[in-house]
């Protein structure tokens, strides 16, 4: 059963340090995988999707890489600003449209 | 705009009442699910549905269920409500399955008591 686990569960950063984010996966066997943002009270918004071909995707300043054989994945934001202050999320998707979640990592970004 | 809607936003029930919450898009899209986050264990995908009529079990199916009659409609029925369905429920479509960009409703607050 695949499993997906987010270190850290909360990080806080000061205005302008770039942010690290990790998602690990426990099967390799993956079609893609969505980072994603939800601020509090409201829906998941997606960030990157990147598919299993592909290393990485970069939209701003938010960089998505992805290592399948180690199970990996890493959100990085370049130049943090306040109202990067969110809840983040990854989710794979294996076999049969199905979506599994990390538990997310809640980001704090101090001015 | 494109959107997913869910209704009711908020919901207090008591148990053994059954309920249901609605899902609706305006974008055409032929993948719809449901999912419930709950803190500590994150999302997990209750049903989902490849196209109209064609549904399928998530993780978590048991206790609700679901219809696809309509393209843009999927509700999420709970035809016995029972206190451990207390959770937050989103929606979400897309375009043709897991793989593609997923759009997610604001979310459902249900109270099961």
């Amino acid at each position: 059963k695949q499993e997906v686990t987010q270190i850290p569960a909360a990080l806080s950063v000061p205005e302008g340090e770039n942010l690290v984010l990790n998602c690990s996966f426990t099967d390799s066997a993956i079609y893609n995988l969505q980072w994603f943002r939800q601020d509090p009270g409201k829906g998941l918004t997606s960030l990157l999707l990147i598919q299993s071909s592909q290393r990485e995707q970069t939209s701003g300043r938010l960089n998505a890489s992805l290592d399948k054989s180690s199970g990996r994945s890493t959100l990085y934001i370049a130049a943090s600003q306040p109202g990067d202050s969110a809840t983040y999320l990854c989710a794979v998707e294996a076999a049969g449209n199905k979506l599994t979640f990390g538990g997310g990592t809640r980001v704090l970004v101090k001015p | 705009e494109a959107q997913v809607t869910q209704n009711p936003r908020y919901l207090i029930t008591v148990t053994g009442k059954k309920l249901t919450v609605t899902c609706s898009q305006n974008m055409n899209h032929e993948y719809m699910s449901w999912y419930r986050q709950d803190p500590g264990l994150g999302l997990r995908q209750i049903y989902y549905s490849m196209n109209v009529e064609v549904t399928d079990k998530g993780d978590v199916p048991e206790g609700y269920k679901v219809s696809r009659k309509e393209k843009r409609n999927f509700p999420l029925i709970l035809e016995s409500p029972s206190p451990n369905q207390t959770s937050l429920y989103f929606c979400a479509s897309s375009f043709w399955g897991g793989s593609d960009e997923q759009y997610f409703g604001p979310g459902t607050r249900l109270t099961v008591t």
